[in-house]
């Protein structure tokens, strides 16, 4: 059974650090695309970015809104996805979720875990 | 960035009705336009990929179609387990990006 689990949700202060984790089991890590997207408390969803799998060397998309301020990252050895988030602001309070798909073409995201609450407030 | 408007935003339908939700991109997405369901405290879940390839396990009543830019999602006889958010997301390039919603509530 494929399971994704966040952590590391939390409060900070606005211009703080915060670093998510994805842990994934049921699954090769290395063989997927992963994202993660999130919402903001009773707003839609927004997609947050994406590292590719190892044979597309894993590397990254992002949205504009958060672009050089997180970061997509992974740990094979440790079967995780991370969101490494600096220069918060209180826009970037919401429910993140990570994300990823079963298929090949990466067209769709049918995996998601269940979301971790990240809350920017002083 | 490519857009995407759903409309309504908000529904209001009784158990049997059929119900159909649009969603417009700004430019063509090819076919590469995914459906999701989503209940309040829980994470989305897939009902629809590619336009209109059911989800293994997602009830022939939902049922995805359109091309290039506008595309619709078709349930057929709403049950109440049917009420829910529903967000269209094209995955064609990037920023990919969803839908703003459209929330079918019980009439």
């Amino acid at each position: 059974e494929v399971q994704l689990v966040e952590s590391g949700g939390g409060l900070v202060q606005p211009g703080g650090s915060l670093r998510l984790s994805c842990e994934v089991s049921g699954f090769t890590l290395s063989d997927h695309y992963m994202d993660w997207v999130r919402q903001a408390p009773g707003k839609g969803l927004e997609w947050v970015g994406r590292t590719r799998n190892k044979a597309n060397r894993y590397t990254t998309e992002y949205a504009a809104s958060v672009k050089g301020r997180f970061t997509v990252s992974r740990d094979e050895s440790k079967n995780s996805l991370f969101l490494q988030m600096s220069s918060l602001q209180t826009e970037d309070t919401a429910v993140y979720y990570c994300a990823s798909s079963s298929r090949a073409s990466w067209r769709d995201f049918d995996y998601w875990g269940q979301g971790t609450l990240v809350t920017v407030s002083s | 960035d490519i857009q995407l408007t759903q409309s309504p935003s908000f529904l209001s339908a009784s158990v049997g009705d059929r119900v159909t939700i649009t969603c417009r991109a700004s430019q063509g997405v090819n076919s590469f336009l995914a459906w999701y369901q989503q209940k309040p405290g829980k994470a989305p879940k897939l009902l629809i990929y590619t336009t209109s390839t059911l989800q293994s396990g997602v009830p022939s009543r939902f049922s995805g179609s359109g091309s290039g830019t506008e595309f619709t999602l078709t349930i057929t006889s709403l049950q109440p387990e049917d009420f829910a958010t529903y967000y269209c997301q094209h995955l064609y390039g990037y920023p990919l990006t969803f839908g703003g919603g459209t929330k079918v509530e019980i009439k």
